[in-house]
């Protein structure tokens, strides 16, 4: 059974601050996912990552995959209340259906 | 737009009931996924179609939940004779079909056994 372990599980920051999310397996992924979902509504796709050691950006976003693809992290720069969310990982094992991660919640304080 | 849709939005019943969930996805999709997510977990995967060919069905699913895309456009998701454990938001997903292709999720259908 593929397991996906994010830490932390909740942030509490204060608008400004830097934060890291990290997304964490034994086993090797195809490729990682990082979604956002907010309250009541589905998960939203930010970034996918397909080759060990890739790092991509989106605005103040970092998402960076493990050389070994096993591992997978998400820093954010300047966060902003806007950030605030239920952050996911999830991977693909050589199918496509989704395993998720125990997601991170970020909450972000103007 | 042109979003995956999912109705109904929310669902309160009584214990033994049965329920039906539908969703809609993108145009064009071939590939249509449900997840299951309880509150403070990541979703979890149940089913798949490719089409209308049921494809792959998690353990989760037990004999009470049944998922049918007859034309392979819409789907539905059945839970007979629902229980409280079954309370939880169900996710529908859509992708074109092509290996690692990006999924789009619904809104979801938050369903809260009495």
């Amino acid at each position: 059974t593929q397991l996906l372990e994010q830490s932390p599980q909740f942030l509490s920051i204060q608008e400004g601050e830097n934060l890291t999310v990290y997304c964490n397996s034994s086993s090797v992924f195809s490729s990682l996912q990082w979604y956002r979902q907010e309250p009541g509504e589905g998960p939203v796709l930010l970034v996918t990552v397909v080759t060990g050691g890739e790092v991509k950006k989106l605005k103040r976003l970092t998402f960076q995959f493990g050389d070994a693809r096993k591992d997978s992290s998400l820093h954010i720069t300047a966060a902003q209340p806007g950030d605030t969310g239920l952050y996911l990982c999830a991977g693909t094992y050589n199918t496509d259906k989704l395993i998720f991660g125990t997601g991170t919640r970020l909450q972000v304080f103007p | 737009d042109t979003g995956v849709s999912q109705d109904p939005r929310h669902k309160i019943t009584k214990r033994g009931q049965n329920v039906t969930f539908r969703c809609d996805p993108i145009s064009e999709h071939n590939r249509l996924y449900w997840y299951r997510q309880t509150l403070g977990q990541g979703p979890e995967f149940l089913t798949y179609f490719q089409n209308e060919a049921q494809l792959e069905k998690s353990r989760l699913l037990s004999d009470r939940f049944s998922a049918e895309r007859p034309k392979g456009s819409f789907s539905t998701l059945e839970i007979q004779r629902t229980e409280q454990g079954d309370s939880a938001m169900y996710l529908c997903a859509s992708s074109l079909g092509v290996v690692m292709e990006t999924q789009y999720f619904g809104p979801g259908t938050r369903l809260l056994v009495l």
